[in-house]
């Protein structure tokens, strides 16, 4: 079964600093990762994906997230915190191959970030 | 860009009314899905489609039913709404059958059963 840990429901930092949220992830076959964010009383939005390749991989408003095949773990990162940044994130997990729950995505209980100035 | 447009952000009910929400999507998307958020709980998936007049059962399906009579269309029902209900809903849709596609998703509609 598939399934998605963050393992901290809030994250501080102070703007400037680098941040990273975390996410571990559990499927028994190749995994698809995301990353969404949500802005209050908004839905979420999506912010990258890993597929294949590069384990860095980038995204929007200068978050990228690395993939740890061995340690199954998809950290979301970014250089320098900026106040606007503060906002609940989720990471979420597919797994990869045929049937009819190709579309479903497993997402973590989410992680409040905020960035205080 | 995609948009995923629900048709209320904030709605009030009586216990057992019949509830409507409904979620339109304008990228000829396949898959349609509806969530439940709760503080503390994440996102759970209630009922999610893969083509018209198609539907499965997410994790919390009891309690509601969903149509999907066309293809941008994927609606969400209560059939006797009761207080354990109110909750903020989430409509997502996203397209092929591949497994690299995002879910792109609505705004929410904020539920309250009084």
């Amino acid at each position: 079964a598939q399934s998605v840990a963050q393992p901290e429901d809030q994250v501080n930092v102070a703007e400037g600093n680098p941040l990273t949220v975390k996410c571990t992830y559990s499927v028994s076959g190749n995994p698809y990762l995301f990353w969404y964010v949500q802005y209050p009383n908004r839905g979420l939005q999506f912010l990258l994906k890993y597929i294949t390749g590069d384990n860095l991989v980038k995204g929007s408003y200068g978050f990228e997230a690395e993939f740890n095949k061995s340690q199954t773990s998809f950290h979301l990162k970014k250089p320098s915190a900026l106040v606007s940044d503060s906002a609940l994130y989720f990471c979420a997990v597919r797994e990869g191959g045929r049937g009819s729950t190709l579309g479903r995505l497993y997402f973590g209980r989410g992680t409040q970030l905020t960035v205080w100035p | 860009d995609v948009k995923v447009t629900q048709s209320s952000r904030y709605l009030v009910k009586r216990t057992g009314e019949k509830v409507f929400l409904e979620c339109v999507q304008d990228m000829d998307h396949e898959n349609m899905f509806w969530y439940r958020q709760d503080p503390g709980l994440g996102l759970r998936l209630i009922y999610f489609s893969y083509d018209v007049k198609m539907k499965e059962k997410g994790d919390i399906p009891e309690g509601y039913s969903v149509s999907r009579e066309k293809k941008e269309r994927f609606s969400l029902i209560l059939e006797s709404a009761s207080t354990n209900q109110t909750s903020m809903y989430l409509c997502a849709s996203s397209g092929g059958r591949g497994p690299n596609q995002p879910q792109h998703f609505g705004d929410g509609t904020r539920l309250s059963i009084l």
